[in-house]
């Protein structure tokens, strides 16, 4: 089964500073890889996908997230945070083998953004 | 394009009632998935609709159940609303072809059972 971890719930960085949200994943085999994220009382935005082309992967926002199979992981970061980028941010594995096998997401990252 | 859209946005509703949420996807995706989301468990699958069909389901009781229409819009039900049913139900769209997996996100439903 797929699983998805995201470590810390709550991540602070000051505003001009580099994010970095963590993910890593449990598959069988190499999966689809997703960033969402969330402003409050919306709907989950996609930010980006690994779908096995590029391993560095380029969103919107000017958020990026590498994948790197050897550490199973998919890390999102920003170079230089802004106060919009506050919100919730979710990491999500898809089980390409199968449309039907639906999304698995982490519980979540919230950032936070000091001035 | 337009996205997906949800109905209502906001909802109360008492114990013991039943509720019918409605999502239509984004023009051409087949691929319909509902998602309960509370700030205890994070988001929970509910079901995923393809073609009419319910083609995946998650651990639910049998109180929520949904269905496709042929135009690929979606509603999801919910009989004998229990206090815990509170939470923001999100629906997804999918164009669920080769290669393309990624879901799209209505606003969501913000269920809350009083």
């Amino acid at each position: 089964a797929q699983s998805v971890t995201q470590l810390g719930s709550h991540v602070s960085v000051s505003e001009g500073a580099l994010v970095l949200l963590r993910c890593n994943y449990s598959s069988s085999v190499p999966p689809y890889l997703f960033w969402y994220v969330q402003y409050p009382n919306q709907g989950l935005q996609l930010l980006l996908k690994y779908t096995s082309a590029a391993t560095l992967v380029k969103g919107i926002n000017g958020f990026e997230a590498e994948f790197k199979k050897s550490e199973t992981s998919f890390h999102l970061t920003k170079p230089s945070a802004h106060m919009s980028d506050a919100a919730e941010y979710f990491c999500a594995v898809s089980d390409r083998r199968n449309y039907g096998q639906n999304f698995v997401f982490g519980p979540g990252t919230r950032l936070s953004v000091l001035p | 394009k337009a996205g997906v859209t949800q109905t209502p946005r906001y909802l109360i509703k008492t114990r013991g009632q039943q509720v019918t949420l409605s999502c239509s996807p984004i023009s051409g995706h087949r691929s319909v998935s509902w998602y309960q989301q509370t700030p205890g468990q994070g988001l929970q699958f509910l079901f995923e609709y393809f073609s009419e069909t319910q083609r995946n389901k998650g651990n639910f009781p049998g109180r929520f159940s949904g269905r496709q229409f042929s135009n690929s819009r979606s509603e999801m039900n919910v009989s004998t609303l229990e206090l815990g049913d509170s939470a923001l139900y999100l629906c997804a769209s999918s164009l669920a072809m080769d290669g393309v997996h990624e879901q799209y996100f209505g606003p969501g439903t913000r269920l809350t059972v009083t």
